[in-house]
């Protein structure tokens, strides 16, 4: 597609439930970005996929969350059990993999949990 | 560890003044430096990235910044600013050489543009 596909753009979920986010990245570009934006933390970085391969997990907060990229191209970030504190706005990038290429963000999906 | 500081969290003005908002950032190794825009309930836009050469780098809907390596900056400004101006903007740094082009980010300005 011509962007950065994420699905569902909203979801509101009950505590303890597992949510799926789903990402589509630009065709062509290989490497893969999940960050998360809340009100008290701003943009944080969560996981880095070259290719299928995740050589940067640093940023995933819990063993409860979890990310997988098959065929390299859609991304699926897992959050297990959820909790309140992990209501946020989960934003996907794709840039090709050369440094310092423009990353491209999709718009987000809206996470409530309640 | 790198780390990025935008000294404003919010910056009211007024349309048609001009606008600077100031970023600084702290690493031990070389970085490339981003402006990124966030307009209400949308993603992440790139407004200009800095890589090498020209310190002053010009990007998208008017907007400029100056890489001071010295004082370690990357303030970003607007001449003269327009209602749809209103945004959060993020300045962000990636590391040279290293794998991958992850983002670290500052706290964002809100700028609100005033008529």
């Amino acid at each position: 597609g011509a962007g950065v596909s994420q699905s569902p753009s909203n979801k509101v979920t009950e505590k303890g439930k597992d949510v799926e986010l789903r990402c589509d990245p630009i065709s062509g570009h290989t490497a893969l970005y999940w960050y998360r934006q809340s009100l008290g933390q701003g943009l944080e970085f969560l996981i880095y996929f070259q290719g299928n391969s995740a050589p940067d997990k640093s940023g995933l907060p819990s063993d409860r969350f979890s990310a997988e990229r098959t065929g390299g191209s859609v991304s699926t970030l897992t959050i297990q059990r959820t909790q309140q504190e992990d209501s946020a706005v989960y934003l996907c990038a794709s840039s090709l993999k050369l440094e310092g290429n423009t990353i491209y963000f999709g718009e987000g999906s809206w996470l409530t949990v309640v | 560890a790198q780390s990025v500081t935008q000294l404003d969290s919010q910056v009211p003005v007024f349309e048609e003044a001009p606008v600077e908002l100031r970023c600084n950032y702290s690493s031990s190794v070389s970085v490339y430096l981003f402006w990124y825009v966030q307009y209400p309930n949308q993603g992440l836009q790139l407004l200009l990235k800095y890589l090498s050469g020209s310190t002053l780098v010009k990007g998208i809907n008017g907007f400029e910044a100056e890489f001071n390596k010295s004082q370690t900056s990357f303030h970003l400004r607007k001449p003269s600013v327009h209602i749809s101006d209103t945004a959060e903007y993020f300045c962000a740094v990636s590391l040279i050489k290293a794998a991958g082009n992850k983002l670290t980010f500052g706290g964002g300005t809100r700028v609100l543009v005033k008529p």
